[in-house]
């Protein structure tokens, strides 16, 4: 099945510091990748939509400067915490879809997250 | 706003019960509906989609979907402790490919 691959899985930062996360789909092409972020015990929060070759579309109250997203191929989406601060610790999580189209039924496969703690 | 309702929880029943857990929706156009599984710490896992009116079995779990009511159900049969986890209902609205998660309900299955 649709692999994705997410790293690293854990990443400790001093504050003021830029963190990079990877998200890539393994055996798949995904022109979309969503990035997601969940803090303890609460329920995803979609944070972007990543299109390749584009720019991606950040959800309402979310800090394009501060969260940088590139998805430069087909198979890779990165997300870039800039100046890290405590309160950006949190579990960010990627996606992509796989198979469907806009009216089709389509599934998403996640990665395995991305702990991130902000000292 | 498109919304997924879902109780928190949590749901807790003894090991092989079966375990109900509900969703509703607001947008009446959505068109597919899943069910994922978080283990804590762990990002989700797909269990079940379902896209038409009526019942679907997969081993232990049935998806159930009344789009008159705006209702989505997964029943878990012979429940397990390695069932408890999160179990997040996520909603694709029409038109758009992109779901709209519940805030999940939290199962417990005790021995």
């Amino acid at each position: 099945g649709a692999v994705v691959s997410q790293h690293p899985s854990r990443v400790i930062c001093k504050s003021g510091t830029s963190v990079k996360i990877e998200c890539r789909s393994l055996d798949f092409q995904a022109t979309t990748m969503f990035w997601y972020r969940q803090f303890p015990k609460k329920s995803l929060m979609l944070m972007a939509t990543s299109n390749e070759g584009s720019k991606a579309t950040y959800e309402q109250g979310v800090e394009k400067d501060k969260f940088l997203i590139n998805h430069a191929s087909l198979t890779l989406s990165t997300l870039t915490v800039t100046s890290a601060h405590p309160e950006d610790s949190s579990f960010y999580i990627c996606s992509a879809r796989v198979g469907g189209t806009v009216s089709g039924a389509n599934v998403l496969t996640f990665g395995a997250g991305s702990r991130l703690t902000v000292l | 706003q498109k919304e997924v309702e879902q109780n928190s929880g949590p749901l807790s029943v003894p090991e092989g019960a079966i375990a109900s857990l509900n969703c509703t929706y607001s947008d009446r156009g959505s068109q597919s509906f899943f069910w994922y599984r978080q283990y804590s710490g762990k990002s989700p896992e797909l269990i079940m989609s379902i896209y038409s009116n009526g019942d679907k079995e997969d081993g232990r779990f049935t998806a159930q979907l009344n789009k008159a009511s705006q209702y989505v159900s997964l029943l878990i049969r012979d429940s397990q402790p390695s069932d408890s986890a999160t179990y997040l209902c996520a909603v694709k609205p029409g038109g758009s490919y992109i779901p709209t998660f519940g805030r999940g309900t939290s199962l417990i299955v005790h021995p």
